[in-house]
C-alpha cells in the first residue's frame, strides 16, 4: 500500500501569493487530517474530515486558510493571502477509523517570504 | 482543552546508555495515548496505549500507561544512534473521534 502522498515537498513563495498544498491519503481510510508543525508550537491540527465531510475546523487560524475534500483520494489546503507566520510544515495524515493511528505523509516544508 | 506536557524537551545519551521520556496529559475523556517517532520527515506510529492495553513493547522500545497519574513513559534500552529523532506523544479524547492532541516532543540525539 502506497502512503499518504503530500505535494509540493517544498514551497517557496512571497507573501500575498495563493498557496495551495495537497494530499492523497490512503486508499480505504475514511478520515483525513491536516496539521501544522513549527518550532513553537508543535504539531497542530488544523481540520480533519470524515468521508469527505470536515468535521472539526477549530485550529484553522483563520480566514484566510480552507481546506477542502472533493472526493475520498484528494483533499487541498489553501492559504490566500499566504503571510510570512504561515512558514511551517504542514503534514497530512489518514487512518481507517477512529480508534487507529493515522499515518503521515512526510509534508509540505512552506516558505513565506 | 486537552493538554499534554512532554518531559525532557531535550536529551543526549551515549550509545548503549536506557533512556525514559516522559509524557502527562489532561484530557476529558481519555480513549487512548499514542508515541510516534519523527526523523526528518513524517512521524511515524510506535505505540498505542489504552485502558485494555497500558503495556506496550517492541524490540528494545516499551511504554507503560499509568492512568491514575495522567502519564505516560517510553523506555528505550541500548540506545543506537538510530534511535536520534524527536518523539512525541499524543492523547486521543472519546468525544473527538480520532483527533489527536500532540505535546511538544522530546528531542533525543544518541552520540557515539
Amino acid at each position: 500500500d502506497a502512503g499518504v502522498i503530500q505535494s509540493p515537498r517544498h514551497e517557496v513563495t512571497e507573501m500575498g501569493q495563493e498557496v495551495t498544498l495537497r494530499c492523497k491519503p490512503i486508499s480505504g481510510h475514511d478520515y483525513l487530517f491536516w496539521y501544522r508543525q513549527t518550532m513553537m508550537r508543535g504539531l497542530e491540527l488544523l481540520i480533519y474530515f470524515n468521508n469527505n465531510v470536515p468535521i472539526d475546523d477549530s485550529g484553522m487560524p483563520e480566514d484566510r486558510f480552507s481546506a477542502k475534500m472533493p472526493n475520498a483520494s484528494f483533499s487541498t489546503l489553501k492559504i490566500q493571502p499566504s503571510e510570512p507566520r504561515d512558514s511551517a510544515v504542514y503534514f497530512c495524515a489518514s487512518t481507517r477509523t477512529g480508534n487507529q493511528p493515522q499515518h503521515f505523509g512526510d509534508g509540505t516544508r512552506l516558505s513565506i517570504l | 482543552e486537552d493538554k499534554v506536557v512532554q518531559s525532557p524537551l531535550s536529551l543526549v545519551v551515549h550509545e548503549g546508555d536506557t533512556v525514559t521520556l516522559n509524557c502527562s496529559y489532561e484530557v476529558t475523556n481519555f480513549r487512548s495515548l499514542l508515541w510516534y517517532k519523527q526523523e526528518k520527515k513524517a512521524p511515524t506510529f510506535l505505540f498505542m496505549l489504552t485502558s485494555s492495553g497500558i503495556e506496550k513493547k517492541s524490540g528494545r522500545l516499551s511504554s507503560i500507561l499509568d492512568k491514575k497519574e495522567l502519564s505516560s513513559i517510553l523506555n528505550i534500552t541500548a540506545t543506537q544512534t538510530g534511535d536520534s529523532a524527536i518523539y512525541l506523544c499524543a492523547v486521543v479524547n472519546t468525544g473527538t473521534a480520532s483527533k489527536l492532541t500532540f505535546g511538544t516532543g522530546t528531542r533525543l540525539q544518541v552520540t557515539l
